[in-house]
């Protein structure tokens, strides 16, 4: 069952915001949102994870709306460097089996010059 | 610090052959993930290790595969009898707990061809 659906792609010109969006419209309440990027040939890097309140780190901010439904990355100012495919988690812990995260087929950003 | 690291960074292998994948976690890392990623696919979750112990593998896609975990560190990933559709890439990952909340930090993958 897919936890979150995300856009397939999305272009952002360099030096501009890139706003992210991800719908996790069956998140409950325990659930944390994480976000993880994965450049080409690299395994998946952490960005961030929130649970209500908006967050903001040195990479990114996140914003998740108040029923939780729906959430946004940003990237304040993108770089070349910030293509990538960018998935949105929702974790979710089961009590015999342990804590997986589904990985969907996140976004595909490309940041132009 | 060293990150995550697996062995080999590629294989490739004939049909029908047995492979076995290597994970090195973070010191200290208690959580061990394994997961796939088929050519232009999302990541597949295949197995979950806390400690030694892996509580469900139903994850994993059929009985060939199976994996273990020895010292609370090294993990392998088996797969016997490959078939051409396990060509993929298979990425281990490792967190300090299974706490919430927490990050799970990457290897670079091992890219498994089936010929």
């Amino acid at each position: 069952d897919a936890k979150t659906t995300q856009p397939t792609s999305m272009d952002c010109a360099e030096g501009r915001a890139a706003n992210l969006p991800c719908n996790h419209s069956t998140i409950s309440g325990n659930e944390y949102v994480y976000w993880y990027r994965q450049i080409h040939s690299q395994g998946p890097q952490y960005i961030i994870h929130g649970l209500k309140n908006n967050e903001t780190n040195e990479m990114a901010s996140l914003i998740i709306t108040e029923d939780r439904k729906s959430s946004t990355l940003i990237l304040p100012h993108a770089t070349l460097r910030d293509t990538a495919v960018y998935y949105c988690i929702v974790r979710v812990a089961y009590r015999n089996t342990g804590n997986q995260f589904y990985f969907g087929t996140g976004t595909s950003l490309t940041v132009i010059p | 610090g060293a990150g995550v690291s697996q062995s080999p960074s590629n294989k490739v292998t004939e049909k029908g052959k047995d492979v076995e994948l290597r994970c090195d976690p973070i010191s200290g890392h208690t959580a061990l993930y394994w997961y796939r990623q088929s050519l232009g696919q999302g990541l597949e979750f295949l197995i979950y290790f806390q400690g030694n112990s892996a509580p469900d593998k139903s994850g994993l896609p059929s009985d060939r595969f199976s994996a273990e975990r020895t010292g609370g560190s090294v993990s392998t990933l088996t797969i016997q009898r490959t078939q051409q559709e396990d060509s993929a890439v298979y990425l281990c990952a490792s967190s300090e707990a299974d706490g919430e909340p927490y990050e799970q930090y990457f290897g670079p993958g091992t890219r498994l061809t089936v010929t």
